[in-house]
């Protein structure tokens, strides 16, 4: 079922933008990237999602590559409030459940 | 709170009790699903509704487990003669079936199994 790769964890600056990878290689015409995040104790929050075109919401930006086969995920001003677990998920339209994997453990750092 | 509300947010059973959860989607969502969370583990799927047919289930959920939706609003997952490797968490998510099916999650219900 995997379908992308995370670094396991990464650090970030307070007031820094923070940029998170995600690989997704095999990704098929028709499937889309997500982005989730779990905060500690909490359910996963949807952020932003993406097919071929970057994508920008109020809480972040989707950068897709041309080859579609990598994305990045960034958070423009980064808060202590974003330490999370980020999950970037590929799923096809329609498709049902959501793959999570292990995702990205972000710390952000005063 | 018009959110996916999940009650109770902790539970702890002994080993070989029945135990029940409840979910309370958003309520124009029809599409419900439940999945479950390990330690360090991200989430995983364990069956999704769409009003109140059950169309999907995972080779986890075993016989042990049944979900029910019957009006197509809250649902339940029960569980039967728990056992320890049942302790986890229990997400809940709902979402419209439209093509972005953005799935909208509970806080969840931590069992713990003694």
């Amino acid at each position: 079922d995997a379908k992308t790769t995370q670094p396991p964890s990464m650090d970030c600056a307070e007031g820094r933008a923070a940029n998170l990878p995600c690989n997704h290689s095999t990704i098929s015409g028709n499937e889309y990237v997500y982005w989730y995040r779990q905060i500690h104790s909490q359910g996963p929050q949807y952020i932003i999602h993406g097919l071929k075109n970057n994508e920008t919401n109020e809480m972040a930006s989707l950068i897709i590559t041309e080859d579609r086969k990598s994305s990045t995920l960034i958070l423009p001003h980064a808060t202590l409030r974003d330490t999370a677990v980020y999950y970037c998920i590929v799923r096809a339209s329609g498709a049902n459940n959501l793959f999570f994997g292990t995702g990205t453990r972000l710390t952000v750092i005063p | 709170d018009t959110g996916v509300s999940q009650n109770p947010r902790h539970k702890i059973t002994k080993r070989g009790q029945n135990v029940t959860f409840r979910c309370d989607p958003i309520s124009e969502h029809n599409r419900l699903y439940w999945y479950r969370q390990t330690l360090g583990q991200g989430p995983e799927f364990l069956t999704y509704f769409q009003n109140e047919a059950q169309l999907e289930k995972s080779r986890l959920l075993s016989d042990r487990f049944s979900a029910e939706r019957p009006k197509g609003s809250f649902s339940t997952l029960e569980i039967q003669r728990t056992e320890q490797g049942d302790s986890a968490m229990y997400l809940c998510a709902s979402s419209l079936a439209t093509d972005k099916n953005i799935q909208y999650f509970g806080a969840g219900t931590r069992l713990s199994v003694l």
